[in-house]
């Protein structure tokens, strides 16, 4: 599976966009970019995920360079319920075997 | 999605004692993954849990240390033998959605601290 590299921390203010950026400059034709975050105490939650064309859900937008290698999850109105651990992980879809990184940890400021 | 139970949901062990931890899913999946969260870490996949195999151990980690049972396809059992405070840790089950996605669902994890 792909490495990848995310900053280690950022700072929101509440009710801006937070963009977490990750890159992947690795990753291969058939690998999905996944984007987790992890609340304090709390088990891992999905967020998005995509191969190579921009993905918006209910909770955030993934925008994929396209080059693929690297990529960027908006948190379009961040609040402070939004403060956590985010992970960027890359990996074949259907692989099963998730490799998390050191994530970023996300402070959003009132 | 998938909701998942772990038991228990946290514990104190006393050094060399073993400890099994539950993860029941309320929905039958192919493959149940275990992982450990040391404390300040990131997670770190334990074993691969497939029913009615062997469960298949990521490298560090081996089946005399942490056995694994999965004998339908709602539940699974990780037993962290012999144990040390080395292995206070968060262990987390997870499980794979059925859907296309490909997204993984978590426990709220089990949190054990070895005295």
């Amino acid at each position: 599976d792909a490495k990848t590299t995310q900053p280690t921390s950022m700072d929101c203010a509440e009710g801006r966009a937070a963009n977490l950026p990750c890159n992947h400059s690795t990753i291969s034709g058939n690998e999905y970019v996944y984007w987790y975050r992890q609340i304090h105490s709390q088990g891992p939650q999905y967020i998005i995920h995509g191969l190579k064309n921009n993905e918006t859900n209910e909770m955030a937008s993934l925008i994929i360079t396209e080059d693929r290698k690297s990529s960027t999850l908006i948190l379009p109105h961040a609040t402070l319920r939004d403060t956590a651990v985010y992970y960027c992980i890359v990996t074949t879809s259907g692989t099963y075997k998730y490799i998390f990184g050191t994530g970023t940890r996300l402070k959003v400021l009132a | 999605s998938a909701v998942i139970s772990q038991k228990p949901s946290r514990d104190i062990c006393q050094r060399g004692t073993s400890l099994t931890i539950q993860c029941q899913v309320d929905s039958q999946v192919t493959m149940m993954f275990w992982y450990r969260q040391q404390p300040g870490q990131s997670l770190t996949l334990i074993a691969t849990a497939n029913q009615g195999s062997e469960a298949t151990y990521e490298s560090g980690f081996v089946i005399d240390k942490f056995p694994i049972s999965r004998p339908n396809l709602t539940f699974s059992t990780l037993t962290v033998s012999n144990m040390s405070p080395e292995d206070s840790s968060i262990y987390l089950c997870s499980v794979e959605s059925e859907g296309a996605g490909g997204e993984l669902f978590f426990g709220e994890g089990s949190r054990l601290t070895v005295l």
